[in-house]
Formats: structure tokens, C-alpha cells, sequence
């Protein structure tokens, strides 16, 4: 069965610094997309970063990167230069082809960016 | 502007009495989907559709109905509502499965 694991449900970090939050998965299939979102304390779903199990180079979006590492079957987010806004719920999401649009979601990490 | 509308934002209702959450998307997404959000257990996929008249089950269905007669609409039906379906309610829509999902603003049901 497919599965997330996301280990830190809570993080501190210094404003201005790098924090990477941890995702883990596990999945028998060859083909599947990654996704990370944000949840602010208002609520909404934001997207922020996707990448492909076939992508060859570690995706990145601004402030975020993606390591990607296959074999590990991990793919932690980095977020460079941490600001206040940043403060908010990260849940890490898999999608693979045997289910279809089937997607399972991490537990999540709240991340707290202090000043 | 490119959104997911759900409606009702919030319901406070009680045990038997039959509900729908509406769901629109004017994206022309082929896929749609419903979550639930409880604390510790992150997003969970009640039920998902790629196309008109195509749906299936995600992780946690039980006591849900949905519906796609139209591309633009998928509701969430509970047709007993129960205190454990009390939750925060996302639905999602996606024009394929490897493009980001945007998610409506949430609905969040209690159940008494």
C-alpha cells in the first residue's frame, strides 16, 4: 500500500535561515508525482512544489527546493531564507498511476519561523 | 478568477439528517476530488472523479456519495450524516494528475 510519513510534526526555525521538513513514501509503482502544500493558519491549500518520479533534476519554485532522492524513496522540502509568512502547515502528497488521480497526504509538520 | 467554490462553509447539523456540500470548479479540470482534514491524520481522499459519470474510492468513503454529471460540479453527499464525519472538508480540482491541485476553501461540518 502506498504511504507518506512525515516525522516532525512540529519545527522551529530562525527567520532568514534554511529548514528542510522531512517526507518519506512508499510506493511499489515506477511512475507517481510529489507534491508539497502549504496551509496557512487561514486555511486554504496552497501549492508549492511538485516533482516527478522520472525527473532527473531536483525541482525548484523560488525559495523552494525539492530533494529528491529515488532510492531513498525521500523527498524533503528545503526552504531557503525562511520568513515569518512561512509559519503555516506543510503537508508533503503522492499521486501514482495504479489508483489514478487516487493521492495520499503526510501527516504534515507545522513549521513555527521565529524572529 | 480561477477558483473551486464550496458551499456551505460551515454546517452545524445533526445525526440522520441527509447533506450536500456543492462543489464547482470553472477551470474545465478533469479531475476532481473530496478530503477530509482531521488533526494528526493530515488530508485523507474520500472520493475522486476523471471525467463526467467516472468516480471512485479513495482511502476513506464510507458513508459519502458523489456525483459527476457535469464537469464543472462534484457534490458530496451524506445521506446519514454520523459525529464521526464532523471534520473540515476539502475539494479539489486538477487538470491532470501530474499538475498541482487547487483546492476549494474548506467546509467545515459538525455533526451532532
Amino acid at each position: 500500500a502506498q504511504k507518506i510519513t512525515q516525522t516532525q510534526p512540529g519545527m522551529f526555525v530562525q527567520e532568514k535561515e534554511a529548514v528542510t521538513l522531512d517526507c518519506t513514501y512508499d510506493t511499489s509503482d515506477q511512475s507517481y508525482g510529489l507534491f508539497w502544500y502549504k496551509q496557512p493558519s487561514s486555511g486554504e491549500m496552497i501549492f508549492l512544489i511538485y516533482q516527478g518520479s522520472y525527473d532527473e533534476q531536483n525541482a525548484t519554485e523560488g525559495r523552494y527546493s525539492l530533494n529528491f532522492q529515488k532510492a531513498r524513496k525521500s523527498a524533503n522540502l528545503v526552504i531557503s531564507a525562511s520568513q515569518l509568512g512561512d509559519s503555516a502547515m506543510y503537508f508533503c502528497a503522492m499521486r501514482g498511476p495504479t489508483g489514478g488521480f487516487k493521492t495520499i497526504f503526510g501527516a504534515g509538520t507545522r513549521l513555527f519561523v521565529k524572529a | 478568477e480561477a477558483q473551486v467554490t464550496q458551499n456551505p462553509r460551515y454546517l452545524i447539523t445533526v445525526t440522520g439528517k441527509k447533506l450536500t456540500v456543492t462543489c464547482s470548479q470553472n477551470m474545465n479540470h478533469e479531475y476532481m476530488s473530496w478530503y477530509r482534514q482531521d488533526p494528526g491524520l493530515g488530508l485523507r481522499q474520500i472520493y475522486y472523479s476523471m471525467n463526467v459519470e467516472v468516480t471512485d474510492k479513495g482511502d476513506v468513503p464510507e458513508g459519502y456519495k458523489v456525483s459527476r454529471k457535469e464537469k464543472r460540479n462534484f457534490p458530496l453527499i451524506l445521506e446519514s450524516p454520523s459525529p464521526n464525519q464532523t471534520s473540515l472538508y476539502f475539494c479539489a480540482s486538477s487538470p491532470s494528475s501530474n499538475q498541482p491541485q487547487h483546492f476549494g476553501d474548506g467546509t467545515r461540518l459538525s455533526i451532532l
